[in-house]
Formats: structure tokens, C-alpha cells, sequence
């Protein structure tokens, strides 16, 4: 099983750039979501979708767009690349409900100089 | 709004001594609660969860977590703590629609 691929793993972009990080699961999730790891400040929300179509913001959503064309695929994008946005971005899926455990892509390590 | 705390950035064991990693939360409603583990470059592993029933949740590789309500708290807990249980520990919230929310993280060393 797939499960949660992210692509790319890592990426270096310059100030202005735009750039989509894209993420597919194979579980059949309703629930998708992007968070970014930054050091001392845990993983937070960017963007989160209950299932195609729908979508909404999250803890930090300044500077990304998302859509959910599909269940399977929930591209996160970049409009233009800030150093602030250098981070390591996670997508994760989950069944919709409170009680499913989430699982999570490998990540993928930006670098915005 | 749902938040997660966990008072610690880092706790320090020697192996084979009981270790304990603190998490309290705020949630409107019954709680779901999730304990998950990050290797070195690697994603976010699930250990275990609480969604009703017993307070003490059993989870992957030895790890245990204890529910109190009356203290809004979900500690995560080991008898015997091993090297390789060294990691970056995450307390998880999540809403009825399936919003997690994360703490910060707290960084468990285990030394021989």
C-alpha cells in the first residue's frame, strides 16, 4: 500500500517563485489536510479539506491556495515564495469522523532563499 | 477552539526507568486524543488514540497513555524505556469533522 505520497521531497525555490507541493492517498480519505513543521512550533494547519470540493483555512493559511478536485489528490501551492515559507510541509490523510488515526506523507523539506 | 499543550520541550530518561511524556488539551465535547512519533527526517507515525471507554489506551511499541478528564490530560507513558524510543513525541486533538490539532512537541531522549 501507498498510502499518503508527497512529491516533491525536496525542493529549493527563489523569493517569487510559485510552486505546487502535490500529495495523493490511496485509502479512500475524505479528510486531507497540510501542515508545516517548523522548529519549536510543532506541526500547524495550513489548509484542511472534509472531501472534494470543500476545503478551508486552517491555523496559518497566509500565502497558500489548495484545492480538491478528487478524493485521492490535495495539491498545496506556493503563489509566491517567501523565506518565511521555508519549512517542512506534511500532508495527511484521515478518515472523516473524530476517531480515525491519521496518516501522514514523508514530507517535503522547502527552501525558499 | 480546540488546543494542545505539552509543558515540556524536552525529557531526559535513562533506559530501562519508566518514562512519561505530559499533555494537556481543550476541547469543546467528548475529546479524541492521539499520540504520534517523528524519527529523524521521517513523517509522523500514529502510537495510539483515545476516542471512549477505558483510560488507560495501549498503543504500538510499549507506549501507554492515561485519560483523565478531570484534568484534561493525556500523558503518554512507557514502563521501560528503551535507546531506541528516542524521538519527537506529538499530542494530537481532533473535531468531529476531522480537524487535528497538534502541540508543540516534546523531544524524549533515552541514554544507555
Amino acid at each position: 500500500n501507498a498510502g499518503v505520497t508527497q512529491t516533491p521531497k525536496f525542493q529549493v525555490l527563489k523569493t517569487g517563485q510559485s510552486m505546487t507541493l502535490q500529495c495523493a492517498q490511496d485509502m479512500n480519505h475524505e479528510y486531507m489536510s497540510w501542515y508545516r513543521q517548523d522548529p519549536g512550533m510543532g506541526l500547524r494547519l495550513i489548509h484542511y479539506s472534509v472531501g472534494a470540493g470543500i476545503t478551508d483555512q486552517g491555523e496559518v493559511p497566509n500565502g497558500y491556495n489548495v484545492s480538491r478536485s478528487t478524493t485521492e489528490d490535495f495539491p498545496l501551492r506556493l503563489l509566491s515564495a517567501a523565506p518565511s515559507q521555508t519549512s517542512v510541509y506534511f500532508c495527511a490523510s484521515s478518515s472523516t469522523g473524530g476517531s480515525g488515526e491519521a496518516f501522514f506523507g514523508q514530507g517535503t523539506r522547502l527552501t525558499v532563499v | 477552539a480546540q488546543s494542545v499543550a505539552q509543558p515540556e520541550d524536552q525529557v531526559n530518561v535513562a533506559e530501562g526507568n519508566p518514562l512519561t511524556v505530559k499533555c494537556t488539551y481543550s476541547v469543546s465535547g467528548n475529546p479524541y486524543l492521539f499520540w504520534y512519533v517523528q524519527y529523524p527526517n521521517r513523517g509522523l507515525q500514529f502510537l495510539l488514540k483515545y476516542i471512549t471507554g477505558d483510560n488507560l489506551v495501549k498503543g504500538s511499541y510499549g507506549f501507554e497513555a492515561e485519560f483523565n478528564k478531570s484534568q484534561t490530560s493525556f500523558h503518554l507513558k512507557k514502563p521501560s524505556a528503551l535507546v531506541s524510543d528516542s524521538a519527537l513525541y506529538f499530542c494530537a486533538v481532533r473535531d468531529g469533522r476531522g480537524k487535528l490539532i497538534f502541540g508543540q512537541g516534546t523531544e524524549l531522549s533515552v541514554k544507555p
